[in-house]
């Protein structure tokens, strides 16, 4: 089946940085990849799609100068969190769809834990 | 619009018992359905999914569900729980319609015990 990567799996970053996670579909290229994020025992919120060669589509409360979305290519996307606080610590997920004519076709990353200090 | 809803928060049951997980799902859309499995500190793994056809779908690991369009409900079911089935299982609903336009409204979640 498709697989999709995330990098990196695990962050811990000081108040004040920026963190960039990647996310990749391995075998496979995807136009649109979803950023989700999932505080701890909660659900996946969805944060973003993410178009190839487009400016992401951010949901409703989401800060796109918070929140750096860059799909630069048909492989990856990438999620970068600008001046981090303690409460931008949360789990992130990427997902990928594997064929765009099909809805049923998205795959998740494993996600990355992002720890700000 | 779509939403879905997990009764139970919490389920509890013995090796070897049933596994129920209650799904239901609020759609103007035909419908698409899945069930995922996240183990800690894990992304999402797809145990099964509705899409068209046979209302009785198989997934992975012995689970199946049901979609029952009368009731919009895709309930989960296993019939006899293992102790590696323990984790948090989401329901999740998406639109039909091709495009890539088409994003995933989750359930808030079960998080599934199993009790020696």
């Amino acid at each position: 089946g498709a697989v999709v990567s995330q990098h990196p799996s695990r962050v811990i970053c000081k108040s004040g940085t920026s963190v960039k996670i990647e996310c990749r579909s391995l075998d496979f290229q995807a136009t649109t990849m979803f950023w989700y994020r999932q505080f701890p025992k909660q659900s996946l919120m969805l944060m973003a799609t993410s178009n190839e060669g487009s400016k992401a589509t951010y949901e409703q409360g989401v800060e796109k100068d918070k929140f750096l979305i860059n799909h630069a290519s048909l492989t990856l996307s990438t999620l970068t969190v600008t001046s981090a606080h303690p409460e931008d610590s949360s789990f992130y997920i990427c997902s990928a769809f594997a064929d765009r004519g099909f809805p049923d076709t998205q795959y998740f990353g494993p996600g990355t834990r992002l720890t700000v200090l | 619009a779509q939403s879905v809803t997990q009764l139970g928060s919490h389920v509890s049951v013995s090796e070897g018992a049933l596994v129920l997980l209650r799904c239901n799902y609020s759609s103007s859309v035909p419908p698409y359905l899945f069930w995922y499995v996240q183990y800690p500190n894990q992304g999402l793994q797809l145990l099964l999914k509705y899409t068209t056809g046979a209302t009785l779908v198989k997934g992975i690991n012995g689970f199946e569900a049901e979609f029952k369009k009368s009731e919009t409900s895709f309930h989960l079911t296993k019939p006899s729980a293992h102790m590696s089935d323990a984790a948090e299982y989401f329901c999740a609903v998406s639109g039909i319609y091709t495009g890539g336009g088409n994003k995933l409204t989750f359930g808030t979640g079960t998080q599934l015990k199993v009790e020696l």
